[in-house]
């Protein structure tokens, strides 16, 4: 089956440790996602990846990084500048990200909890 | 001012009844616009993309107005199913993301 798979479903960290969020997709998208939700907040964009080795900050790029150094993957570090890493992280892929009504496709999301 | 406005939720409504739910944009050269379906602690799932004609699925109506920069969608005989949160989501011309609103919660009561 075709998709886009992040795990771990859940994650506890300690505060001050770096995390690793891992997103796959087998869909051939040539675009990648990350965004964050906070409770009662829509989604904001951390980071984005139109082609593999090339990627563009969000609007909450502070205290995240990225790689994406294979087409199908687009892993996610939360790192300890991020004053507020608690969140529900999802991660989306689009066939292209410049064309006209593009539509992005989500994984089921992981949940950060530190401590 | 916010790029993508929503109702504030929650809409608390009966099976069969029919709701509508409005958003406003803030970008004139925004080009697309889609309603996304999200249910609790789940991914957002596109619902359908929203034509300038109109457009409608089953018991899902869209409708884009560009000169008051507003989108709605209406559901006809709400099922239980439709318990969920509605996402407003609009590109815009030049960008390569998809620009969120909050979010309506709609709540369909036996």
């Amino acid at each position: 089956d075709g998709g886009i798979t992040q795990s771990p479903k859940y994650l506890f960290r300690k505060e001050g440790q770096n995390v690793t969020l891992s997103c796959e997709q087998n869909l051939n998208h040539d675009a990648m996602y990350w965004y964050r939700q906070d409770p009662g907040q829509g989604l904001r964009l951390i980071y984005y990846s139109q082609i593999v080795n090339d990627f563009q900050k969000g609007d909450i790029a502070e205290g995240y990084s990225v790689s994406r150094e294979k087409k199908e993957s687009f892993p996610l570090t939360v790192t300890s500048a991020q004053k507020n890493p608690t969140a529900f992280y999802l991660c989306a892929s689009s066939i292209e990200g410049q064309g006209r009504g593009e539509t992005q496709y989500f994984g089921p999301g992981t949940r950060l909890l530190v401590l | 001012r916010k790029e993508v406005e929503q109702d504030p939720g929650p809409f608390n409504v009966p099976e069969g009844a029919t709701v509508a739910f409005n958003c406003t944009y803030s970008n004139s050269a925004s080009q697309s616009f889609f309603w996304y379906r999200q249910d609790c602690r789940k991914e957002p799932k596109l619902l359908m993309s929203v034509y300038s004609s109109g457009n409608e699925d089953g018991r899902f109506t869209a409708q884009l107005n560009r000169a008051s920069q507003y989108i709605s969608l209406l559901i006809r005989d709400s099922k239980l199913s439709d318990s969920a949160t509605y996402l407003c989501v609009v590109k815009s011309i030049g960008y390569s993301t998809l620009t969120f609103g909050k979010g309506t919660m709609l709540l369909v009561s036996p």
